[in-house]
């Protein structure tokens, strides 16, 4: 059954740790999202890759990496330096080609305290 | 500043009536939109989408019209249900590369 995984669904970290969200799609698309949900507000875009080894900033990257080594897997870095870490985290997939849908994965909640 | 906006962050309807979610949009060069259900702690599902080229796309019970001149897009629901009971999202993209959102609007059908 094709999806996208992310993992875990909760995650309780301290403030001042790195911490690491995984997303592993086998749906075999191209491309893969990171989006951030804080309450009463909409998805804003952290991270995109639209091939393997490749990636570009968002709206709101700061404080943020990742990686893409394979096509399958694209891992979010909550770094330190990110002032408000605590929030819904999404993975999303898309064939990367027009008209095509973004697929969701169901999130990691963050909460850093 | 957002590009993808739904300005209604709340809407009651009694079931077996009609549901109209309403978003705008600033961006011209937008050429996809796209609708996703939510519901809490899950990801977002994707509902219904309709190309620039398009002004009405229909699936089952659920209509996507868009207006290009006012920037404008709205999503029908028809009839609504109990199970419709969600946040509902907007998104617009431009060339299928990065898909704004809109803020999401919470659908409440009462029974």
């Amino acid at each position: 059954d094709g999806g996208i995984t992310q993992s875990p669904k909760y995650l309780f970290r301290k403030e001042g740790q790195n911490v690491t969200l995984s997303c592993e799609q086998n749906l075999n698309h191209d491309a893969m999202y990171w989006y951030r949900q804080d309450p009463g507000q909409g998805l804003r875009l952290i991270y995109y890759s639209q091939i393997v080894n490749d990636f570009q900033k968002g709206d709101i990257a700061e404080g943020y990496s990742v990686s893409r080594e394979k096509k399958e897997s694209f891992p979010l870095t909550v770094t330190s330096a990110q002032k408000n870490p605590t929030a819904f985290y999404l993975c999303a997939s898309s064939i990367y080609r027009i008209n095509s849908p973004l697929h969701f994965g169901n999130g990691t909640r963050l909460t850093v305290t | 500043d957002q590009q993808v906006k739904q300005n209604s962050p709340s809407l009651s309807v009694q079931e077996g009536r009609i549901s109209i979610l309403n978003c705008d949009y600033t961006n011209s060069m937008f050429d996809y939109f796209l609708w996703y259900k939510k519901y809490p702690a899950e990801g977002p599902t994707f509902l219904i989408s309709i190309s620039s080229i398009k002004d009405k796309n229909e699936d089952g019970r659920f209509t996507v019209f868009l207006n290009k001149s006012a920037k404008h897009l709205s999503l029908h629901i028809v009839p609504s249900q109990p199970g419709d009971s969600a946040v509902y999202f907007c998104a617009a993209s431009e060339d299928f590369n990065k898909f704004y959102f809109g803020s999401g609007t919470k659908l409440n059908v009462k029974p």
